[in-house]
């Protein structure tokens, strides 16, 4: 199975601040990576699919970039509705697995 | 508008069967694959099964290969996941979530989840 190591698990920004979540697969996946936020209590949304892909209606704020094993997800702006949970998932192969989750908290 | 929406949890004792449903509309759902996902409380998201638009290619994840079936009814636009032998670990949030048609592995949109506790 094609283990997803995101980091980091927990960050506290501003709003306004640019914020970069990591993810790593355990072997290479090409772009067959997705990313999704999730607010508490709320469904998992879709933002980002083939690394760099945005998802209609995701704002531009949110961009993705990376190939093989090393990925990252960036907001550029962070707005106050950003403040949640973010993980990756690689698509490239069943089992599809998940990254254990960036949470992203208010300073 | 995608709407997929789950029904069937419940609380159930160790041992014990229940059968999730996942209704969709908004999309042709016979021209489309489907995934069950799950979070167990206060943890990340775990992939649990995958069903094509025809039902002939079928996958689990191994810690619910043999206790857990996927199945569809396109007739109904309807999902669902029979699960057996439960323990206290299937204790989740299952989500039905649907994959682009451009690609079956991936999910693009997901139901607002049933939760299923498993009682010891």
């Amino acid at each position: 199975d094609i283990q997803m190591t995101q980091s980091p698990s927990s960050l506290s920004a501003s709003v306004g601040d640019r914020v970069t979540i990591t993810c790593r697969a355990s072997q290479g996946i090409s772009t067959w990576l997705a990313w999704y936020q999730q607010k508490p209590e709320k469904a998992p949304k879709s933002l980002i699919y083939k690394a760099s892909s945005l998802q209609s209606g995701v704002p531009s704020r949110f961009s993705g970039t990376g190939s093989g094993t090393d990925f990252t997800l960036t907001i550029s702006s962070l707005q106050p509705e950003d403040f949640a949970t973010y993980y990756c998932q690689q698509y490239n192969s069943f089992p599809l697995t998940f990254g254990g989750g960036t949470k992203v908290e208010i300073k | 508008e995608v709407q997929l929406v789950e029904s069937g949890g419940g609380l159930v004792r160790a041992g014990g069967s229940l059968r999730l449903s996942c209704t969709a509309s908004g999309f042709t759902f016979s021209s489309y694959s489907m995934h069950w996902v799950r979070q167990a409380p206060g943890k990340g998201l775990e992939w649990v099964s995958y069903i094509n638009s025809r039902s002939s290619n079928i996958y689990y994840a191994d810690s619910v290969k043999g206790r857990f079936t996927i199945s569809r009814d396109n007739a109904e636009n309807s999902l669902y996941l029979q699960i057996n032998s439960l323990r206290a670990d299937d204790t989740a949030v299952y989500y039905c979530a649907r994959a682009p048609q451009e690609m079956a592995t991936r999910v693009d949109y997901w139901g607002q989840g049933t939760l299923v506790t498993v009682s010891s």
